[in-house]
């Protein structure tokens, strides 16, 4: 039971480059969110989606969109990255009604030049 | 979410109970207290919620005032592996609607020394 994996662990893009965050979850979660984590800061909510099927903005969403691949996978995706979106992105899932304890992955570092 | 009030940093001798706060005095009547730890370059732990009674498990003990406004998170005998930055959340318990967000803070480090 792997819990939440993300990959990559790190990542090096040149301003304007694209690339896909990849999680996955053998929990049989059916929620799955993307946060980010900038230096000194919490961690703020990119999207989330309730279920498979369904996705939604959370606090940050601009200049990132999200495909969940089936109840399994939660892909978050830069199609342009910008030096703003240097952070450390994390992954979660969780059950999707009651207390909805998030299980968080080892997080992804993200450097963008 | 009712926001929460927690110190920048503390300190804790290892064996210690270590004892941290959170003011969460806008609180409302059925929000919960949770309760998440980030061990330096980790994704976020759970450790513990409650609503109005105290709790306890294998990990810590959370005990809210009678008001709710405040409560501690204690972790009874501290180790080197409990530094870490602590963040206090309230939040309603979700129902199936659209209240899956977790507001963390900057949270309090607890650096426990040897």
């Amino acid at each position: 039971n792997a819990g939440v994996t993300q990959t990559p662990k790190f990542q090096v893009l040149k301003t304007g480059q694209s690339m896909t965050l990849q999680c996955a979850q053998d929990m049989n979660h059916n929620s799955m969110y993307w946060y980010r984590q900038d230096p000194g800061m919490g961690l703020r909510l990119i999207y989330y989606s309730a279920s498979e099927g369904t996705t939604d903005k959370g606090e940050v969403p601009n200049g990132y969109n999200v495909s969940r691949l089936n109840k399994r996978e939660f892909s978050l995706r830069l199609e342009s990255a910008a030096p703003s979106q240097t952070s450390v992105y994390f992954c979660a899932s969780s059950t999707r009604g009651g207390f909805n304890e998030q299980f968080f992955g080892p997080g992804t570092r993200l450097t963008v030049l | 979410d009712a926001k929460t009030t927690q110190p920048t940093s503390m300190d804790c001798a290892e064996g210690r109970a270590a004892n941290l706060p959170c003011n969460h005095s806008t609180i409302s009547g059925n929000e919960y207290v949770y309760w998440y730890r980030q061990i330096h370059s980790q994704g976020p732990q759970y450790i513990i919620h409650g609503l109005k009674n105290n709790e306890t498990n294998e990990m810590a003990s959370l005990i809210i005032t009678e008001d709710r406004k405040s409560s501690t998170l204690i972790l009874p005998h501290a180790t080197l592996r409990d530094t870490a930055v602590y963040y206090c959340i309230v939040r309603l318990m979700n129902s199936g609607g659209s209240n899956y967000k977790l507001t963390f803070g900057k949270g309090t480090l607890l650096t426990v020394n040897p």
